[in-house]
Formats: C-alpha cells, structure tokens, sequence
C-alpha cells in the first residue's frame, strides 16, 4: 500500500532553533517528493520540489534532503522564526496503476518567542 | 501576477443538495488539481485537469466530477452531499502538469454541510 508518514506530528521549539521534520514513504516507484507549509485557514505553498536524482535542495532557511534507496526525507528549518509555525506537509507522487500523489498527514510546528 | 483564486470562500449546503465550486488559476498556467482536505484524512488528492482533459483521478466516488474550460479555469462540483463531504476543497495550479513542476494553491473553499 502506498503510504506517506511524517514525524512527529507536532513540535514546540524557541524561536531561533533548528528542527528537523521526518517523511517516510512507501510510494514507489517514485516520481518525485514536495514539501509544503500551510499557514493555518490558507492554502498550502511550495517550500522544495526533489525528484528521484537529487538528494537536497535549499529554499531560503528551508532545506530538504531525499535518500531515495531507504525512502526517506526530512525538511530542515534552520534559525526558526515565529512565522514557521505552520504545517508542513510531504507529499510523494508515484506511478503505480496511474499517476499517484499522496500526501501525508503533516507535522504541525509551533515557534515560541 | 494574480494568484489562485476559488469561489466561493465559504458554502453551507444540506444533505442531498448539489455544489459547484470554481477555481481560476494564475495566468498562463493550463494544470489545475483539486485536493480535500479534512482534519481526519489530511489533504486527498481529487482530480486533475490538464488542457480541458482530465489526466489524473483519486479515489473518490463518482459524486465527485469535474471539467476544465478553454481559458483554463476549472469547476468541481459534488451531488447528493454528504455529511462526510464537508471540508476544506483546495485548487492548485501550475504550468506543466502537476508531476514536477511547482503547484501553486488557492485558499480554499470551505465547505459545511448540514
């Protein structure tokens, strides 16, 4: 079944630290991996776009990694600002029986001043 | 540059009623996906429409349809509502389709039924 985790499903952290967020998935074969963060009551916004060759890629104080062999990612937020607090979400398109996206469920991050 | 627009913001329809939703994407982009979100299932993956032909379908009931017009914009609509249809829709659009270019989304329409 193809599937899409994240971890941890929510996080506090101070203003000013780093995270990391954790994707794992089972969608295969792969096509490629995003990262979104949605603002609560707004639609979600692009943070990184990955595709099976490319193990990293950088948005501005967002970087995110891909290893494609044990399928996983994970998003990096470095010097957080209270306006990271948000969702973000890892979504894993796929071509299995037809072209599948499936999104995960999100880590839902909370930036304390 | 405009970005996505939905309408409208804001429906409450009742059980059994029927619902059209419009998504108008940015300029020049000819993809637009539609996606349900709710806090039990997270974000789905509805339909999309690439060129006025629908290229992708998620797994929902055939309730669920859609269409893509000439100049790009899109409709949803939903018959014979449910309880469980109640949700936030979100429309993304993008260039290319979907597959690896970068989707731009609209704020949503939420949608409560009765």
């Amino acid at each position: 079944k193809n599937q899409v985790e994240q971890s941890p499903q929510s996080l506090i952290i101070l203003e000013g630290k780093n995270c990391t967020l954790q994707c794992n998935y089972t969608v295969s074969p792969f096509s490629n991996l995003r990262w979104y963060k949605q603002d609560t009551g707004r639609g979600p916004v692009s943070l990184t776009i990955m595709t099976f060759s490319e193990n990293t890629k950088s948005n501005g104080r967002y970087t995110a990694t891909l290893d494609a062999d044990t399928k996983q990612s994970s998003l990096h937020i470095t010097a957080s600002q209270l306006s990271d607090s948000a969702s973000y979400i890892c979504v894993v398109s796929g071509k299995t029986g037809g072209f599948k996206t499936i999104f995960g469920a999100g880590t839902r991050l909370f930036v304390k001043a | 540059k405009a970005g996505v627009t939905q309408t409208p913001r804001y429906l409450i329809k009742t059980r059994g009623q029927q619902v059209t939703l419009s998504c108008s994407p940015i300029s020049g982009h000819r993809s637009v996906s539609w996606y349900q979100q709710t806090p039990g299932q997270g974000l789905q993956f509805l339909f999309e429409y690439f060129s006025e032909t629908q290229r992708n379908k998620g797994n929902f009931p055939g309730r669920f349809s859609g269409r893509q017009f000439s100049n790009s914009r899109s409709e949803m609509n939903v018959s014979t509502l449910e309880l469980g249809d109640s949700a936030l829709y979100l429309c993304a659009s993008s260039f290319e389709s979907g597959k690896t270019d970068t989707q731009y989304f609209g704020p949503g329409t939420r949608l409560t039924v009765l």
